[in-house]
């Protein structure tokens, strides 16, 4: 079945740098996308960005891009974030989810079909 | 961007149906789709495209579209299906949006 592992939890201190690894299985993974969304009590669900397995080709976020770099290994079937600068603000639970890459006519419908456990980062001095 | 709004809760007793509503202008254009959250767990999708179901979740669970407003309903509530149930939707230019969620209780 399809699976997202991701890396444990990480306790951070403002400004340093975290990095997040998603491990799949259970499917092609070059043919489909990546996408990283986290989650925070006030601000809720928010998606920082995604990445083409197949050829490495990355979206991000607007408001993440400053900071984020998204990675991945096609050889250990494995894709990675990394958030820099990091304030209190980023204290959340880090998603991994894969793009199910529905298209139809031209048209591709955006949404998550399986997700990874989440891994919480907590930011505190 | 666009704003999504779902109602902050929904209770229910066991056996009833419990109707969740997601509501944004934008909806008349594009899909919406429907996560479960329980309580420490990664969400699972459970409607794609406004009304479809994936596999492996059960009938009980169906979506319906009007007008800006998308509905998912649970027919036969069941205790596990308690959770915290999110809307979400996309549009053309990669923005991905979130609502806050509906917290569902079943009494």
């Amino acid at each position: 079945q399809v699976l997202l592992v991701q890396s444990g939890a990480e306790v951070k201190k403002p400004g340093a740098s975290v990095k997040i690894s998603c491990r799949t299985s259970g499917y092609a993974f070059i043919n489909h996308y990546i996408h990283w969304v986290r989650q925070a009590p006030g601000p809720g669900f928010e998606w920082m960005g995604v990445i083409n397995a197949k050829d490495g080709n990355i979206t991000y976020a607007q408001k993440f891009q400053d900071r984020v770099i998204m990675t991945r290994d096609t050889s250990a079937r494995t894709v990675s974030v990394e958030l820099r600068s990091l304030t209190v603000q980023d204290t959340a639970v880090y998603y991994c989810a894969r793009d199910p890459l529905d298209c139809n006519g031209g048209r591709c419908f955006r949404y998550f079909d399986y997700w990874g456990q989440g891994s919480l980062v907590t930011v505190a001095s | 961007s666009y704003d999504l709004t779902q109602p902050p809760s929904v209770s229910v007793s066991p056996g009833q149906t419990a109707t969740i509503t997601c509501s944004g202008d934008a909806l008349t254009k594009q899909f919406v789709y429907w996560y479960q959250q329980k309580p420490g767990q990664a969400p699972i999708l459970v409607i794609y495209k406004d009304t479809e179901r994936p596999s492996g979740i059960p009938e009980r669970f169906s979506g319906s579209s009007s007008g800006t407003t998308v509905t998912l309903t649970i027919s036969g509530i069941q205790a596990e299906d308690e959770a915290e149930y999110y809307c979400q939707s996309a549009d053309s230019t990669g923005l991905y949006v979130f609502a806050t969620g509906t917290k569902v209780t079943v009494l």
